[in-house]
């Protein structure tokens, strides 16, 4: 079963804040939140990670609530090559090696 | 820097035929690698990884072995291909378990 949930699909203006929302309501405590985005027929890229503070890197801010049930990645300026795929993952099992990638979020940013 | 390399990009085989990818990282020592498996429309599925030379983990039982004969090199094979091992097939390395995962480009297997 999968262990985070995304919304199917997200519309948003180039040049605005793209907020992209995941649950993972049974995140174990020593389980990171990761995030990665697909472009058609691409591997995916990664984009950030965190475990329970805020993160903010050349490409994103990942924002983790306190209780760790959700998490928040923001584009800050979209643009039209941030149309992709976005991933939310949860590592789990106690090798850390095991990633579920599901079916994720369809990012459409429209001119 | 690091790279990752997978070949070939596309590749078509028959029913029945054996198969063998081949992925290689450059610019690091003693990666993790992963491969992973992409059904059409569907999320990424972790096939195997290794932690190093000649130890592989396999996630799902299948029709698909991997094998690592070099540090940096990891090879994922089939004696006989099914109908249902089409996909897309990523090649990914970390510097350790629970560092980011980096994919290579991928090669997308179609079997006919």
């Amino acid at each position: 079963d999968a262990k985070t949930t995304q919304p199917t699909s997200m519309d948003c203006a180039e040049g605005r804040a793209a907020n992209l929302p995941c649950n993972h309501s049974t995140i174990s405590g020593n389980e990171y939140v990761y995030w990665y985005r697909q472009i058609h027929s691409q591997g995916p890229q990664y984009i950030i990670h965190g475990l329970k503070n805020n993160e903010t890197n050349e490409m994103a801010s990942l924002i983790i609530t306190e209780d760790r049930k959700s998490s928040t990645l923001i584009l800050p300026h979209a643009t039209l090559r941030d149309t992709a795929v976005y991933y939310c993952i949860v590592r789990v099992g106690n090798t850390g090696n095991q990633f579920y990638f599901g079916t994720g979020t369809s990012l459409t940013v429209i001119p | 820097s690091q790279t990752i390399h997978q070949w070939p990009a596309t590749l078509v085989q028959p029913v029945g035929s054996p198969l063998s990818l081949e992925c290689t990282v450059e610019g690091t020592s003693n990666p993790n690698l992963y491969w992973y498996r992409q059904a059409a429309g569907r999320g990424l599925q972790l096939l195997f990884y290794s932690v190093g030379i000649g130890q592989i983990s396999s996630e799902v039982p299948q029709n698909l072995s991997a094998s690592r004969p070099q540090d940096r090199q990891f090879i994922l094979s089939s004696k006989k291909l099914l109908l249902s091992d089409s996909g897309f097939y990523l090649c990914a390395w970390s510097y350790g378990t629970f560092q980011p995962q980096h994919f290579g480009d991928g090669t997308r297997l179609s079997i006919l």
